[in-house]
């Protein structure tokens, strides 16, 4: 079993909807949260940052972390087709610069 | 100005070669990544320098080795290239290491050998 599990998708959404992405993790000991973008041929964009549990909004998007459940979300509000891309979430434990990320999803937002 | 970068942007070989791929970051970075994304996307860590020391060495190969001539550079060298070398290598860099700092990746170098 992975150490970060996430939906690879497709997901396809029409404009305007809200989508939701999600990974679950089995380590507790994960402290750092993250979500990354990435268009194709191109890098991993930092999206959202997020430390420990809560939640954290930045303009159309939320990213909403839950460690008693072990599980984080990103959620995309009015969404649009620049928003296609693959969405990868990573995580890090405390003092540690290792990242473990998910194996990501495919968003598809269709005009 | 790019703010990660990596040369070449494309790389195609044959097995058994030797070639190198240089990073280089101009955002006053300490700390400096190599990850390895397959077929798949699943992206994996491989090596991570602070200040020109190793800090992070994954289960790789010991054909991959990286070299760090400053901290503004880190540079990946493969001997003896394999079929399931083909991938996407991507260099990163964070301000510090031991806060969280979130990683900044480059575009990746598209390694394919035949």
């Amino acid at each position: 079993q992975k150490e970060v599990e996430q939906d690879p998708g497709p997901l396809s959404v029409p404009e305007g909807a809200i989508v939701s992405l999600n990974c679950t993790y089995s380590n507790s000991a994960f402290q750092y949260f993250m979500w990354y973008r990435q268009y194709s041929r191109k890098g991993p964009e930092l999206l959202m940052y997020t430390y420990s549990s809560g939640n954290k909004e930045d303009g159309r998007f939320t990213a909403q972390v839950d460690k008693s459940s072990k599980y984080i979300s990103l959620f995309i509000r009015d969404s649009q087709p620049s928003d296609s891309a693959t969405y990868l979430c990573a995580m890090r434990k405390l003092g540690n610069e290792k990242l473990t990320f998910g194996t990501g999803t495919r968003l598809t937002i269709i005009p | 100005d790019t703010a990660v970068s990596q040369t070449p942007k494309y790389l195609v070989t044959q097995m058994g070669n030797d070639k190198s791929i240089k990073c280089e970051q101009n955002l006053g970075h300490d700390t400096m990544y190599w990850y390895k994304q397959d077929s798949k996307k699943f992206l994996k860590i491989m090596f991570s320098y602070n200040n020109k020391e190793l800090i992070i060495n994954e289960t790789v190969p010991n054909r991959f080795s990286p070299k760090s001539p400053d901290k503004a550079h880190l540079n990946l060298h493969i001997n003896s290239l394999e079929l399931g070398d083909s991938a996407v290598y991507f260099c990163a860099s964070s301000p510090s290491t031991g806060r969280g700092q979130p990683q900044h990746f480059g575009d990746g170098t598209r390694l394919s050998i035949l």
